[in-house]
């Protein structure tokens, strides 16, 4: 089954360490996004990748990173300088990031909580 | 950039009538438009997308949407709610870039 995958489902953080959320997907699709998720809120975009070995800032990069060293994949590391991590990240991609009509696909998420 | 309003932050309906989620658009021009689905603690699935091919989109789950340029509008609609309804309902814009452009979305209650 083609799809996007993102490990683990839960997350524990201690204060001040760096923690990486994977995402990979098998749709052959050149586009990656990450998003953020707080309760009863809308998606705000961290970062988002239309190719291999580039991508660009989102709405609320700072405190994240990111590569792009693979097609199929788009970890993204939550550091210690971000204030407020705890949430529901959601990965996504798309065929390409020109397309308007081209829907983005989801993966299941990853629920980050910091102690 | 694109925008769009969601008018209602939560629905309630009963199992078996009718659902409306209303959505109006922001836009000179006829924009490209997703209405996406997420259950609780679960990513989001495509419900469907207008394309500018036809007015009336039909998508997944017994929904559909009609595009009305003429109010601005993008709103959608069930005839029947089902319990399995029941979750957080997104329109959205694609803007420049790939970029998708949620707000708060509306909650859909369904009551049996």
């Amino acid at each position: 089954d083609g799809g996007i995958t993102q490990s683990p489902k839960y997350l524990f953080r201690k204060e001040g360490q760096n923690v990486t959320l994977s995402c990979e997907q098998n749709l052959n699709h050149d586009a990656m996004y990450w998003y953020r998720q707080d309760p009863g809120q809308g998606l705000r975009l961290i970062y988002y990748s239309q190719i291999v070995n580039d991508f660009q800032k989102g709405d609320i990069a700072e405190g994240y990173s990111v590569s792009r060293e693979k097609k199929e994949s788009f970890p993204l590391t939550v550091t210690s300088a971000q204030k407020n991590p705890t949430a529901f990240y959601l990965c996504a991609s798309s065929i390409d990031g020109m397309g308007s009509y081209n829907e983005q696909f989801f993966g299941p998420g990853t629920r980050l909580t910091v102690l | 950039a694109q925008s769009v309003t969601q008018l209602d932050s939560h629905v309630s309906v009963s199992e078996g009538t009718p659902v409306l989620l209303r959505c109006n658009y922001s836009s000179s021009y006829s924009p490209s438009l997703f209405w996406y689905v997420q259950h609780p603690n679960k990513g989001l699935q495509l419900l469907l997308k207008y394309t500018s091919a036809a007015t009336l989109v039909k998508g997944i789950n017994g929904f559909e949407a009609e595009f009305k340029k003429s109010e601005t509008s993008f709103h959608l609609t069930k005839p029947s709610a089902h319990m399995s309804d029941a979750a957080e309902y997104f329109c959205v814009p694609y803007n420049q870039g790939g970029k998708l452009i949620f707000g708060q979305g509306t909650e859909l209650s369904v009551k049996p």
